[in-house]
Formats: structure tokens, C-alpha cells, sequence
């Protein structure tokens, strides 16, 4: 069985401030990870994936994430906000190279970026 | 290269009344999915096909719910009867295949109301 819990259902940034979105999974086998981003009335974009190598990945539009095995974490940052920035953010897991392939998606963060 | 194409983007119908949603895959992608976000939660996997055939539909209501893929491209989903709790965005994505890494793309979504 896999979860993923996002700390935060809003979190709110000054334009040019860092952005820390965070997320927390359980997955019984070595796990990959994924954050997506949802802008209002689209469906979920690919930002960042996790699968094996390289703990700390870079995405599109300026994120990153680190995957802590340690911590179970994979948080997403940004160093500098942008106004475009403003969306919803999912982290998801999947079960690895041998185990289940679809999606478990947290609840969602929603970023708002202040001018 | 096309995305993954819904129809219709936007249904209202009364509790009892059925509806289909139609979904057209990335050409060539073998795995395709659907999923119900409800407002405000994280996607829920509601099944996930292997060409043709069913890899998971563990989370599917079968009393009320319904999906097939003829062929191994389009696929439908179907509800009926509607419930007020159906009101949701159905999302289908697809993905090249049988590896979990394989990013997986998402629809821009059909947005049920139930009344």
C-alpha cells in the first residue's frame, strides 16, 4: 500500500520569496515520485519525477526536489516566486519498477503568490 | 504532438440520469487511466487499462460505474445512475506502458454536476 500527505492545503509567498511545498510518502517498495501542477481549469501538468539515481531532480519552470529516503520526503522548492507560479500543486507515488504503475496522489497544495 | 483529447469538457445532469465521457489517448501510449477528482482532494485511480484489458479497477464502483476500451485506444467511461457525491472531475491520462517510470499525461478533465 503506498499514501502521500502534502503538510499545507495553502501555502502563501511573496513574489521573489522561496517556495517550500511539502510532502511525505509511505510505499512499501522503493518508490518513485512525481509533483504536478494544476492550473485552473486544466488538467495536471508534469513538473519533476523521481525514479531512480539522483536524489535531487530538477524540473521545468524553476523547481527541484530532493528525495529523502531517510525522511520519506520529497519536497518541492523553488528559490524565487513567480505571479505565474500560482496553481495547485499534487505530489504522487507509484510503487517502482516492480510494483503497482499507476498514481497515488496527495491532497494537493495551492500555491498563492503575492505581488 | 496531440495531447490526451476529453469530451465533453462540461455535463450537468439530475441524480438518476447517466452520462458517458469519451477519452482519446496520446497515439501509440498502451496504458491509459481514469481517475475522479472530487474539489478540493488529490486524483483517485477509478481504473487503469492495459491495451484493451483491465489492470486495476479495484476502486471502480462497478454498481454504478462502468469503462472499456475497445481496441486498445478510445476508451469510455460511464455512469449510471448518477449520485450528487459523482460530481467530480473525471480525468483520463495515458502512458507508453508497462514501465512506472514512464511519465504519465493527463486530459485537461470533464467536469461532472450532479443535481
Amino acid at each position: 500500500a503506498q499514501s502521500v500527505t502534502q503538510l499545507g492545503s495553502h501555502v502563501s509567498v511573496s513574489e521573489g520569496a522561496l517556495v517550500l511545498l511539502r510532502c511525505n510518502y509511505s510505499s512499501s517498495v522503493p518508490p518513485y515520485l512525481f509533483w504536478y501542477v494544476q492550473y485552473p481549469n486544466q488538467g495536471l501538468q508534469l513538473l519533476l519525477k523521481y525514479t531512480t539515481g539522483a536524489t535531487l531532480v530538477k524540473g521545468i519552470n524553476g523547481f527541484e526536489a530532493e528525495f529523502k529516503k531517510s525522511e520519506t520526503s520529497f519536497h518541492l522548492t523553488k528559490p524565487s516566486a513567480h505571479m505565474s507560479d500560482a496553481a495547485e500543486y499534487f505530489c504522487a507515488v507509484s510503487e517502482g519498477e516492480t510494483g503497482r504503475r499507476a498514481l497515488t496522489f496527495g491532497s494537493g497544495t495551492r500555491l498563492q503568490v503575492q505581488p | 504532438e496531440a495531447g490526451v483529447a476529453q469530451s465533453p469538457r462540461y455535463k450537468i445532469i439530475e441524480k438518476r440520469q447517466s452520462v458517458a465521457f469519451w477519452c482519446n489517448p496520446i497515439s501509440g501510449h498502451a496504458t491509459l487511466y481514469w481517475y475522479q477528482q472530487i474539489l478540493g482532494q488529490g486524483p483517485k485511480l477509478l481504473i487503469q487499462f492495459q491495451n484493451n484489458g483491465v489492470v486495476d479497477d479495484s476502486q471502480l464502483p462497478k454498481d454504478r460505474f462502468s469503462a472499456e476500451r475497445l481496441k486498445g485506444v478510445d476508451s469510455t467511461l460511464k455512469i449510471q445512475p448518477a449520485k450528487l457525491e459523482d460530481s467530480a472531475v473525471y480525468l483520463c491520462a495515458s502512458s507508453l506502458g508497462a514501465i512506472s517510470g514512464n511519465t504519465i499525461y493527463f486530459g485537461e478533465g470533464s467536469w461532472l454536476t450532479v443535481v
